[in-house]
């Protein structure tokens, strides 16, 4: 079983949805949650970090973590064309100071 | 706002030549990384330095080596390049405090025919 599980999409919305991005993880020792943003011949941005369970919200962004699940969740409000791109999730055990555990990446096409 | 800056945006090299792909931090992160990120099969870690002339590897070290001799700098070597090295070169940094994300420059693509 990988560490990280990530559906790769593509996911195609229309303008104005809301877009659900999630993975799934296997360690139970991630503590740390990251989602990077990544436009086509761009390196990734990152875009959201978490420490632990809960909720954290940002503009039209909210990351959610649900430690007893493994599962964390993206949630992009109001879609933009602008949001197209490809998400990746990423997390990072709490003994760990330097290597990260990614997924595959998600791309995210919105249709104007 | 955190900066990672990589030399080259697009290379072309052919089979046996060596390469030298440059990174600089500008935010005195004591860790940095090079990935390597090919369809379907995500991002891969080759090395990371957590301090300087310090490295280890990563999960693909293989056909290439590091350089940190400046705490601000990393390089990665590949001595004598292959075309399975036909990639996209990722190279990123990070605080050293537990915890911290890393930040991501805008990729070398190299190509080696």
């Amino acid at each position: 079983q990988k560490e990280v599980e990530q559906d790769p999409g593509p996911l195609s919305v229309p303008e104005g949805a809301i877009v659900s991005l999630n993975c799934t993880y296997s360690n139970s020792a991630f503590q740390y949650f990251m989602w990077y943003r990544q436009y086509s011949r761009k390196g990734p941005e990152l875009l959201m970090y978490t420490y632990s369970s809960g909720n954290k919200e940002d503009g039209r962004f909210t990351a959610q973590v649900d430690k007893s699940s493994k599962y964390i969740s993206l949630f992009i409000r109001d879609s933009q064309p602008s949001d197209s791109a490809t998400y990746l999730c990423a997390m990072r055990a709490f003994y760990e100071n330097n290597r990260l555990a990614f997924g595959k990446g998600n791309q995210v096409v919105v249709i104007p | 706002d955190v900066k990672v800056t990589q030399s080259s945006r697009y290379l072309v090299k052919r089979t046996g030549e060596k390469v030298f792909l440059e990174c600089v931090q500008d935010m005195d992160h004591e860790n940095m990384f090079w990935y390597r990120q090919d369809p379907g099969l995500g991002l891969r870690l080759i090395y990371f330095s957590y301090d300087v002339k310090m490295k280890e590897k990563g999960d693909i070290p293989e056909g290439y080596s590091v350089s940190r001799e400046k705490k601000e700098r990393f390089s990665l070597i590949l001595e004598s390049t292959s075309t399975n090295q036909t990639s996209m070169y990722l190279c990123a940094s990070s605080l050293g405090r537990l915890g911290q994300p890393q930040h991501f420059g805008d990729g070398t693509r190299l190509s080696i025919l």
